[in-house]
């Protein structure tokens, strides 16, 4: 089975201040990796996915992230927040064969923007 | 909009009552998936359905059951109702089963008083 922390519940940063939200996985096989970012009372928005090729990643909303697989990460990062980025961010897993398509996601890291 | 479209928006029923969430896919999307988040046990897979056929299913209780159906929308049923089912639901839609993207809908906030 696979799993996925997100160490961090909470992370408060300033305004324009750079941010990561970091994500380490566990899992038996290769899996495609994904951050989602949920904005309050909303659904969940695809923010960007690793799925082979370069290790870097790049999303919506000036998000990027780097696959790390000797450290089994994938971490968030951006170089200036904006009061927008206020959301939680979710980073999931998926396996993608027969029976287990299903997305394993983390607990979630709340994101607060400081004016 | 991710094109997901789920219904309704909000319930609010009694411990022991039965409900149905609806979520219409994407159009084109073959694949449909539940979630369930709530605060003890945070976002978690119920079941994955694919063209009308059950493909996987994760922690879903006994008491819910789903289907979808040839129009390709489907229904999460939700019975005998306890104060812990109250969580957000979530469907998702992805083209193949293989589901690489999954695209949310806005989810149903389920209250059970």
């Amino acid at each position: 089975a696979q799993s996925v922390t997100q160490l961090d519940s909470q992370v408060p940063v300033f305004e324009e201040a750079p941010v990561e939200l970091r994500c380490n996985y566990s899992s038996s096989v290769s899996v495609y990796l994904f951050w989602y970012v949920q904005y309050p009372n909303q659904g969940l928005q695809l923010l960007l996915k690793y799925l082979s090729g370069s290790t870097l990643v790049k999303g919506i909303n000036g998000f990027e992230a780097e696959f790390n697989k000797s450290q089994t990460s994938f971490h968030l990062r951006k170089p200036s927040v904006h009061i927008s980025d206020t959301a939680e961010y979710f980073c999931a897993v998926l396996r993608g064969d027969f029976g287990n398509e299903k997305l394993t996601f983390g607990t979630g890291t709340r994101l607060t923007i400081i004016p | 909009d991710s094109g997901v479209t789920q219904t309704p928006k909000h319930l609010i029923t009694a411990t022991g009552q039965r409900v149905t969430l609806r979520c219409s896919p994407r159009s084109g999307d073959l694949s449909v998936y539940w979630y369930q988040q709530s605060l003890d046990q945070g976002l978690q897979f119920l079941i994955h359905y694919y063209n009308g056929e059950e493909r996987a299913k994760g922690n879903i209780l006994e008491r819910f059951s789903a289907q979808q159906f040839p129009d390709l929308h489907s229904e999460l049923n939700l019975s005998s109702l306890e104060l812990g089912d109250s969580a957000l639901y979530f469907c998702a839609s992805s083209v193949l089963a293989g589901g690489v993207e999954q695209f949310f809908g806005p989810g149903t906030r389920l209250t059970v008083l």
